[in-house]
């Protein structure tokens, strides 16, 4: 079984300022790592993925995420927000061989950008 | 840029009765999945349904619960007898294959049992 933890619900920061929301997680085998973004009021939307390869993974709007299996961690983050990034943000795990129908998410953390 | 709909996007029923979920999954994809959000908790799998038949469940799917994709478009996801625990953000999803490629979601259907 895997597990997700977000230890923090709500991160609030300054725009311009750079913000990291955390992510580790558990697991006897070895995983994907997601990070989805919910904005009010929509769905959830994949920001990026790591499957293989490079342990460095970014996302068009500038956020990356950096695999660490040794801390087994995933944090996301990014050097300058934007009041656009305001959103929830939910870190999620799959084992390699499970497909999404294993996927274990977070509780999601709750991220405030202030003008 | 395709998507995932499902509505109603919020739905208030009465303990007891029954509940239908529809999702409208991208067009050329093959598997699909039900997930549920109660109110500050973890986003949970419910089920998944590939070639017309449930790939696989989770503990929480039981036979309170059923799915079906009934016309080849849609996807439902149908609770009998709804219990006030039974509220909570339903999210539809659906992928192309099974692994390494992206599960799109829903905006999901928030149910209110009362």
């Amino acid at each position: 079984a895997q597990s997700v933890t977000q230890l923090d619900s709500q991160v609030p920061v300054f725009e311009e300022a750079p913000v990291e929301l955390r992510c580790n997680y558990s697991s006897s085998v070895s995983v994907y790592l997601f990070w989805y973004v919910q904005y009010p009021n929509q769905g959830l939307q994949l920001l990026l993925k790591y499957l293989s390869g490079s342990t460095l993974v970014e996302s068009i709007n500038g956020f990356e995420a950096e695999f660490n299996k040794s801390q087994t961690s995933f944090h996301l983050r990014k050097p300058s927000v934007h009041i656009s990034d305001t959103a929830e943000y939910f870190c999620a795990v799959s084992p390699h061989s499970g497909g999404y129908q294993k996927v274990t998410f977070g509780t999601g953390t709750k991220l405030q950008v202030i003008p | 840029e395709p998507e995932v709909t499902q509505t109603p996007s919020h739905q208030v029923t009465q303990m007891g009765q029954e509940v239908i979920l529809r999702c409208v999954p991208i067009s050329n994809h093959l598997y699909f999945y039900w997930y549920r959000q109660i109110l500050g908790q973890k986003v949970e799998f419910l089920v998944s349904f590939y070639n017309n038949e449930i790939s696989e469940k989770s503990e929480i799917f039981d036979d309170q619960f059923s799915v079906e994709r009934p016309d080849g478009s849609n996807f439902t996801l149908k609770i009998r007898s709804t219990k006030l625990e039974d509220s909570a953000m339903y999210f539809c999803a659906s992928s192309y294959g099974r692994v390494n490629t992206e599960a799109f979601f829903g905006q999901g259907t928030r149910l209110t049992v009362v």
